[in-house]
């Protein structure tokens, strides 16, 4: 079935340093991918999506690419600061179904 | 701005008491969802609902039951609580043909 393996946290930066978040995905055919964010006590929000192979999603200054060769999804941000402390999860969603498919989220936390 | 609604936020309630958490949208989706989030982060789908009258069990089982007698209205009920119904409770929704979902704040739930 489909599924999302996404890098086990914590992670833990200091401000202005260079995030990668990996998440890899197996799945059939040519899902659309997303990337979540969970701010303490909040909901999820959607960060970011790609809806097909060699597609880059962007979103306060986060990106990541869709790579169909290596079914990868990779979060990156060029210079994190403390506002960015956060859980991230990576998703999927098969086409014909819309429900999505998480990873276990990584919790992100940025010092000053 | 979340457009989708869950009340209450933080509720701390005895064992065998009967709740109901609260989900409401306004933005006209027709796919609702419950979600279990664990204190490691990991999100369980416990409940999804693909419109009116129609409900369905998640991945993860659980003993709460759930109601769309309206498109907007989403409600989550327990009979009997119990300490190891203690966890976040997400809700959200989607669109059909719109990959992404929606979420609400939560419901912190603490049962003693």
């Amino acid at each position: 079935g489909n599924s999302v393996t996404q890098m086990e946290g914590p992670v833990t930066l200091s401000e202005e340093a260079f995030l990668t978040i990996n998440c890899t995905y197996t799945a059939t055919g040519y899902p659309s991918l997303f990337w979540y964010v969970q701010y303490p006590g909040e909901g999820l929000q959607l960060l970011l999506k790609a809806t097909k192979a060699d597609d880059k999603g962007s979103n306060k200054g986060f990106e990541a690419t869709y790579r169909k060769e290596t079914t990868s999804f990779h979060l990156e941000k060029g210079s994190v600061q403390v506002s960015d402390s956060a859980v991230y999860f990576c998703a999927l969603a098969q086409g014909g179904s819309e429900k999505l498919v998480f990873g276990k989220g990584t919790k992100l936390t940025v010092n000053p | 701005e979340a457009d989708i609604y869950q009340t209450p936020r933080y509720l701390v309630i005895g064992t065998g008491k009967k709740i109901t958490l609260e989900c409401s949208q306004t933005m006209g989706h027709d796919k609702m969802y419950w979600y279990q989030q664990d204190p490691g982060m990991e999100l369980h789908l416990i409940h999804y609902s693909y419109g009116v009258n129609s409900t369905e069990k998640g991945d993860l089982s659980s003993e709460s039951t759930v109601s769309r007698i309206r498109t907007e209205h989403f409600p989550l009920t327990l009979e009997s609580a119990r300490p190891s119904h203690t966890s976040q409770y997400l809700c959200a929704s989607s669109r059909t043909g719109y990959y992404g979902y929606t979420f609400g704040s939560g419901t912190r739930l603490t049962v003693v």
